[in-house]
């Protein structure tokens, strides 16, 4: 099944512990993207990769790493978490970002950060 | 500033209606508009995807339509059922730079009743 994976789904964690949350999918999609989602704020951008090696800010980067070392994982890291980063991640994925292809989401991942 | 506003932020209806979700959009350059539908625990679900030359699009119960001119896209729901039961986001796809990026909607929480 064509799928975007997210690891983990659910995640309670302390101010400063480093986490990463893992996102791989199986369609050889070139575009990955990381969002976060907050009430009254909607979805936000944090990263996005063009291809391997190929990453970029979104609109709300800081705070968060990414990488893009495989065609298919594009893990997401926050080195230091602090509470404000309590929120519902998503990951998505394209096959190139042209605009006229939809995007497919995983399943979300939410993180509290106490 | 791109900003995407949907009305109502809440709908509850009994089964059978016919209803229609909003969608407006303050710049009319987009490149396409996406429907979305979000499920708790279950990601986000492209539902249709208008190209920024198309009026409309459909499937199966669902009819999106698009008016670039007044910024506005609606999402038409046919003999709605409880399985409809969900959020619905809109999201306006606008060129940035080397990147195209996503405007997204705070969505309409909607309720079917049996």
């Amino acid at each position: 099944e064509a799928q975007v994976t997210q690891n983990p789904r659910y995640l309670i964690t302390v101010t400063g512990k480093k986490l990463t949350v893992t996102c791989s999918q199986n369609m050889n999609h070139e575009y990955m993207s990381w969002y976060r989602q907050d009430p009254g704020l909607g979805l936000r951008q944090i990263y996005y990769s063009m291809n391997v090696e190929v990453t970029d800010k979104g609109d709300v980067p800081e705070g968060y790493k990414v990488s893009r070392k495989e065609k298919r994982n594009f893990p997401l890291i926050l080195e230091s978490p602090s509470p404000n980063q309590t929120s519902l991640y998503f990951c998505a994925s394209s096959p190139r970002y042209s605009g006229a292809n939809v995007l497919t989401f995983g399943a979300g991942s939410r993180l509290t950060v106490l | 500033k791109q900003e995407v506003t949907q009305i109502p932020a809440a709908l509850s209806v009994p089964e059978g209606e016919n209803l229609v979700l909003n969608c407006s959009f303050t710049d009319s350059a987009i490149y396409n508009l996406q429907w979305f539908r979000q499920d708790p625990g279950k990601g986000l679900t492209s539902l249709l995807l208008i190209q920024s030359s198309q009026r409309e699009q459909t499937s199966g119960r669902l009819n999106a339509s698009l008016d670039k001119s007044s910024g506005r896209s609606t999402l038409y729901i046919a003999a709605s059922q409880p399985g409809d039961s969900a959020t619905y986001l809109c999201a306006a796809l606008y060129n940035a730079g080397n990147n195209r990026k996503l405007i997204w909607g705070l969505g309409t929480s909607l309720a079917v009743n049996p």
